[in-house]
């Protein structure tokens, strides 16, 4: 079956620890994203990448880090930069630009 | 970032009946999209749409297009249980900022059986 695998489903960090979440998929998909959704909020985008070996920032990056070293693969970072990092982090992909994204089933994070 | 002005935030109702919604922007679309998400998972697509004007079905789901570009309108008519849900609306804007999907608050829909 085609789809976006997120891991782990929750993850639990102390401050101060940075801590990288999976997305892979298995779609063929050229552009992932990744999403941040705090409770009662829509989703704002961290970063997102089009091809390979490139990415670009969203709206709030600061505090992430990702690689795409894979078409299949977009990891993210949350390091310990990021004031607020406890939330629900959901990656996504689509065949090219931005229409039609598949979303995973997303990591819930919590700092402790 | 830019999000969109989705509307009601959140609904409550009585099983069997219709429901509406809608996304605004002051800035013309390209595409609009609409999301359903259960609670604890990722969203999942339910319509696309890619003309203005356009008026698209998913079973007892239907999404309009506006005339406009800047809005775009999601019925469900006989609502049933596993209609609960936030459901998301989220555009392709044209020009600056066409690499990226915006996306509205959501409409948190609740169902009294």
């Amino acid at each position: 079956d085609g789809g976006i695998t997120q891991s782990p489903k929750y993850l639990f960090r102390k401050e101060g620890q940075n801590v990288t979440l999976s997305c892979e998929q298995n779609l063929n998909h050229d552009a992932m994203y990744w999403y941040r959704q705090d409770p009662g909020q829509g989703l704002r985008l961290i970063y997102y990448s089009q091809i390979v070996n490139d990415f670009q920032k969203g709206d709030i990056a600061e505090g992430y880090s990702v690689s795409r070293e894979k078409k299949e693969s977009f990891p993210l970072t949350v390091t310990s930069a990021q004031k607020n990092p406890t939330a629900f982090y959901l990656c996504a992909s689509s065949i090219g630009g931005p229409n039609e994204q598949f979303f995973g089933p997303g990591t819930r994070l919590t700092v402790l | 970032g830019q999000q969109l002005n989705q509307s009601p935030q959140s609904m409550f109702i009585q099983e069997g009946e219709d429901v509406s919604m809608n996304c605004t922007s002051s800035s013309i679309f390209n595409t609009w999209l609409w999301y359903k998400q259960d609670p604890g998972e990722g969203p999942v697509l339910l319509i696309a749409l890619y003309k203005a004007g356009e008026l698209t079905s998913n079973g007892r789901l239907t999404a309009q297009f506006g005339i406009t570009r800047k809005d775009s309108f999601l019925n469900i008519s006989a609502s049933i249980p596993s209609d609960v849900g936030i459901y998301f609306c989220a555009g392709q804007r044209m020009g600056q900022g066409a690499q990226k999907l915006v996306f509205g608050q959501g409409t948190r829909l609740t169902i009294n059986p």
